[in-house]
């Protein structure tokens, strides 16, 4: 199976300010097709997860745009350019590449 | 508007089994594949089963092969998980999932239902 590192595993940030997540695969996402099948998910406290980034940037519907994500092979980014106090919650990566699809183990984004 | 809503959680004891229904609508379900999800109390996110969007495919976490089932009914817009041999360890709120873009594997869990909870325990 694919295992799926997300750093930091917390982070505090200052409202306004950009976050950053890593991800980091154990093997290359490229799928024999091409695409590379990384999304990312946030949760927020009490509610179901939610889908921001698939294959790698592509923000999917309703996702702001000071949501980003970037990266290749084995290594990817999620990036909130300016944070706002509804982004508090949980990141997740996950891969789509090869099943069983595997999840990072989540970043908490706190406010400072 | 995507709605998905899960149901038929609730207690059972190890060993007994369970069935789950996802009832979708806002979207043309025949052309989607679904995905099950869990999130055990306290722990992460894990995958548990997708399903093309004509039944053919079929693939399932490690944890659950052999005693999930993922099946779907695309007259009756519902998603369904037999779940077989539970164990406690299968304690967790279950999330149905649209995938946001593809009817075969998959190319991620888009829009979400808002779960429904299933607890094993003696």
């Amino acid at each position: 199976d694919i295992v799926m590192t997300q750093t930091p595993l917390s982070s505090p940030v200052t409202l306004g300010q950009p976050a950053s997540i890593s991800c980091r695969s154990s093997q290359s996402l490229v799928h024999s097709d091409g695409n590379t099948y990384l999304t990312w998910l946030q949760q927020r406290p009490g509610q179901p997860p939610r889908l921001l980034i698939y294959t790698v940037s592509n923000r999917f519907s309703g996702v702001p745009d000071r949501f980003s994500g970037s990266g290749a092979g084995t290594d990817f980014t999620l990036k909130i350019s300016r944070v706002e106090a509804e982004d508090v919650g949980l990141y997740y990566c996950m891969q789509v590449t090869q099943t069983p699809y595997t999840f990072g183990q989540g970043t908490k984004l706190e406010i400072k | 508007q995507v709605h998905l809503v899960e149901s038929g959680g609730g207690v059972v004891q190890p060993g007994r089994s369970l069935r789950l229904s996802c009832v979708v609508s806002g979207f043309t379900f025949s052309t989607y594949a679904m995905h099950w999800l869990r999130e055990a109390p306290g722990k992460g996110l894990e995958w548990v089963a997708v399903i093309s969007y004509d039944g053919r495919k079929k693939f399932y976490a490690d944890s659950v092969k052999g005693r999930f089932t993922i099946s779907r009914d695309n007259s009756k817009n519902t998603v369904y998980l037999q779940m077989n041999d539970l164990r406690v360890e299968d304690t967790a709120i279950y999330y149905c999932a649209k995938d946001c873009c593809s009817g075969q594997e998959g190319w991620g869990p888009g829009n979400w239902g808002q779960g429904t909870l299933v607890t094993v325990s003696s």
